[in-house]
């Protein structure tokens, strides 16, 4: 079955940088894009960007661009987000998701990421 | 952006009550929705896409139907497996892809 195994949960300090790991299994990796979603509670669900799995490319949302940066790992089926620059403004959680035809059909379990000195 | 806005923002309802959810966007966004699920410390699961088909595996209690700007999640006969926090999201205009602001579903 299709699944999508994040890395652990992050406390990281005002201004540092923390790399999130999303691994994929249950399907052909390089078919389909991944995807990365913001979650908070004042600001609902933000798109931050994907990353064609394939080729690397990759595409932000303009409010992202700077902050997140996307690479994959085709050898280990991982796609990852480095967050940068890191303020309060930044905690969250945050997800990979299986884009299929621009909708998401299957999510990963979620990070927290608290920034806090 | 396309801004999509949600209503209610929360509901309460009775078992095998039917339940339903707006979504409007801000402009024509050709059935390019999709709903979500996401219940309490869970990631958000997949129920419907392209407006009105059922995702595989979901319960057909769950339909959803638009077009335009209007758009709606029905949920017929609830049960408590239902109580949960549903979004909505647009997929027709990029950047960036939208989601509505969630309801909250409760029981009554």
């Amino acid at each position: 079955q299709v699944q999508l195994q994040q890395s652990g949960a992050e406390l990281a300090k005002p201004g540092s940088s923390v790399k999130i790991s999303c691994k994929a299994s249950g399907y052909t990796f390089t078919s389909y894009y991944i995807s990365w979603i913001k979650q908070t509670t004042g600001q609902g669900l933000e798109y931050i960007g994907y990353i064609n799995t394939g080729s690397g490319g990759t595409n932000y949302n303009e409010k992202f661009k700077g902050k997140a940066t996307l690479t994959v790992d085709k050898s280990s089926s991982t796609a990852f987000m480095q967050l940068s620059s890191l303020t309060p403004d930044d905690s969250a959680v945050y997800y990979c998701a299986r884009e299929h035809l621009h909708y998401f059909d299957y999510w990963g379990q979620g990070v927290m990421v608290t920034v806090s000195s | 952006d396309i801004q999509m806005t949600q209503s209610p923002a929360s509901l309460s309802a009775s078992l095998g009550e039917t339940v339903t959810i707006e979504c409007r966007a801000s402009e024509d966004i050709y059935n390019g929705l999709a709903w979500y699920q996401q219940k309490p410390g869970k990631s958000p699961q997949l129920l419907i896409y392209n407006a009105n088909s059922l995702h595989t595996g979901v319960p057909s209690r769950f339909s959803g139907s638009g077009s335009g700007t209007q758009y709606s999640l029905k949920i017929n006969s609830l049960q408590s497996e239902d109580v949960a926090s549903y979004f909505c999201q647009q997929y027709y205009n990029y950047p960036p892809w939208t989601f509505g602001g969630g309801t909250k579903l409760e029981l009554k």
